[in-house]
């Protein structure tokens, strides 16, 4: 079975503040892919990153950085400096390659309230 | 460019009518998703398309569910004889290609309120 959990279910930070976003997942396949979406109160929800299961390097993207840990299967998202603009919904996928659907399992999501 | 489009943004409906809700992908994405986001059961898939292939319909939850894509384009969702519990925020996406590593466009999605 394939599961995200995000057990945060909400965190609210003052501006700049800097803040970390959990999520753990679990799956038997060996190839697959985790994702980052944010859902802004307009409520699409963004692409922030991809990362596959054979890359463990941490990525950083400005103000953002994810860190990939297959020992723990965790791919934890922090923001840097937190601003008002950060405030949304934040969800963590998992894509399994394993053939025909490439349905996005997603975990419940963070809602992120960032105080001025 | 034109992201993925969803109409109506809101709908209201009294249980037991049928209701449709339409996608539009970003023109040339080959792969598209239906998904339904609501309080107790989050973000989960419906229904996949790929280009010709037989569509994936594992997630649909009930046969009251149903959707098409014609033309390998425009996507509708129907459901049929509508429940309190289908109210939610049905969401669409596309992607291009087969790559399970394509990222999804998603749209603004559909607020379904089942009265």
């Amino acid at each position: 079975a394939q599961k995200v959990t995000q057990a945060q279910t909400e965190i609210s930070v003052v501006e700049k503040e800097d803040v970390t976003l959990d999520c753990v997942y679990e799956t038997r396949d060996t190839t697959y892919y985790l994702f980052w979406y944010k859902q802004p109160p307009s409520g699409e929800l963004v692409f922030l990153i991809r990362r596959n299961s054979f890359d463990e390097q941490n990525e950083i993207s400005g103000r953002y950085s994810w860190n990939f840990q297959k020992s723990t299967s965790s791919f934890n998202f922090t923001i840097t400096a937190s601003q008002v603009v950060d405030s949304a919904v934040y969800f963590c996928a998992l894509v399994a390659y394993r053939g025909a659907t490439n349905k996005l399992i997603f975990g419940t999501g963070t809602l992120l309230a960032v105080q001025p | 460019g034109a992201g993925v489009s969803q109409s109506p943004s809101n709908k209201v409906t009294e249980k037991g009518k049928d209701v449709e809700l339409r996608c539009d992908p970003i023109s040339g994405h080959t792969a598209l998703y239906w998904y339904r986001q609501s309080l107790g059961q989050g973000l989960e898939f419906l229904i996949y398309f790929q280009g010709n292939s037989a569509p994936d319909k594992s997630g649909l939850p009930s046969d009251r569910f149903s959707a098409e894509r014609t033309g390998g384009s425009v996507s509708t969702l129907t459901i049929q004889r509508t429940q309190q519990e289908d109210s939610a925020v049905y969401l669409c996406a596309s992607s291009s290609g087969l790559a399970v590593y394509n990222e999804q466009f998603f749209g603004p999605g559909t607020r379904l309120t089942v009265l």
